[in-house]
C-alpha cells in the first residue's frame, strides 16, 4: 500500500494566518492527489484534486502544489470558517489511501 | 445539484452482513465512478472501492474477500454489502461520486453511522 504520511498532525493558528499542511508519499504518485476538508459531524468536502486544481466554488486562498511523493496544502489567509480537519487522499496505488488528518484549531 | 443519501440498518450483528444503499438525485449515474469510504468514529477515512456505472468493480484488498457492490441505474442507487463483520466495522459509511477524469470523490453523502454489536 501507498503511505500518505500527513504533517502536522494538529497545528494551532489564528485568523489571518498562512498555513501549510504537507503530505509526503511513500513512492511516487504523479499528481494523483486531492486534499479534503472536514468539519465535525459533516462529511469531507473536495478541496484541491489532481494537486492543484481547484475545486469550483472553493476559495482562492486554499492552493494545492506538488507532485511525485511531496504535497502542499496552504491557506494564505486563514478565516474562521476554515478550523476543521484536512486529509489528503492519493489514488494512484490501490488501495486508494487517506493522510491521518491535520486538525487545525484556534 | 446532486445530493446523495446513504440508507441501512444502523446496527448489524457481530458475523452477520453489512447492507447499505445510496440513492442519487438531481444527476444519473453516468457517467462516474462511485465510491464508499469509512470512517470508524473518532479516527480517519479508509477507502473501501468503487463501482463504475457499468458495474466494473475495485476493492481495497484488504476488504476485497468480503466486499461487493452493485449498481442499480434504473433507481439510480448504489449498494454495499459488506460479510462478517466484526466491532471493527464500526463506522460511518459514506457514498461519494467519484468522477472518472479526477477520480477525487465528490460530493459525499452525509454518512450513515453502522454499529456492530450483538
Amino acid at each position: 500500500d501507498i503511505q500518505m504520511t500527513q504533517s502536522p498532525s494538529s497545528l494551532s493558528a489564528s485568523v489571518g494566518d498562512r498555513v501549510t499542511i504537507t503530505c509526503r508519499a511513500s513512492q511516487a504518485i504523479r499528481n494523483d492527489l486531492g486534499w479534503y476538508q472536514q468539519k465535525p459531524g459533516k462529511a469531507p468536502k473536495r478541496l484541491i484534486y489532481a494537486a492543484s486544481k481547484l475545486q469550483s466554488g472553493v476559495p482562492s486562498r486554499f492552493s494545492g502544489s506538488g507532485s511525485g511523493t511531496e504535497f502542499t496544502l496552504t491557506i494564505s489567509s486563514l478565516q474562521p470558517e476554515d478550523f476543521a480537519t484536512y486529509y489528503c487522499l492519493q489514488h494512484n496505488g490501490n488501495p486508494y489511501t487517506f493522510g491521518q488528518g491535520t486538525k487545525l484549531e484556534i | 445539484q446532486v445530493q446523495l443519501q446513504e440508507s441501512g440498518p444502523g446496527l448489524v450483528k457481530p458475523a452477520e452482513t453489512l447492507s447499505l444503499t445510496c440513492t442519487v438525485s438531481g444527476d444519473s449515474i453516468s457517467p462516474y465512478y462511485w465510491s464508499w469510504i469509512r470512517q470508524p468514529p473518532g479516527k480517519g477515512l479508509e477507502w473501501i472501492g468503487y463501482i463504475t456505472y457499468t458495474g466494473t468493480t475495485k476493492y481495497n484488498p484488504s476488504l476485497q474477500s468480503r466486499v461487493t457492490m452493485s449498481v442499480d441505474t434504473s433507481k439510480n442507487q448504489i449498494s454495499l454489502w459488506l460479510n462478517s463483520v466484526t466491532a471493527a466495522d464500526t463506522a460511518v459509511y459514506y457514498c461519494a461520486r467519484t468522477p472518472i477524469v479526477s477520480i477525487v470523490p465528490d460530493p459525499w453523502g452525509q454518512g450513515i453511522l453502522v454499529s456492530v454489536s450483538s
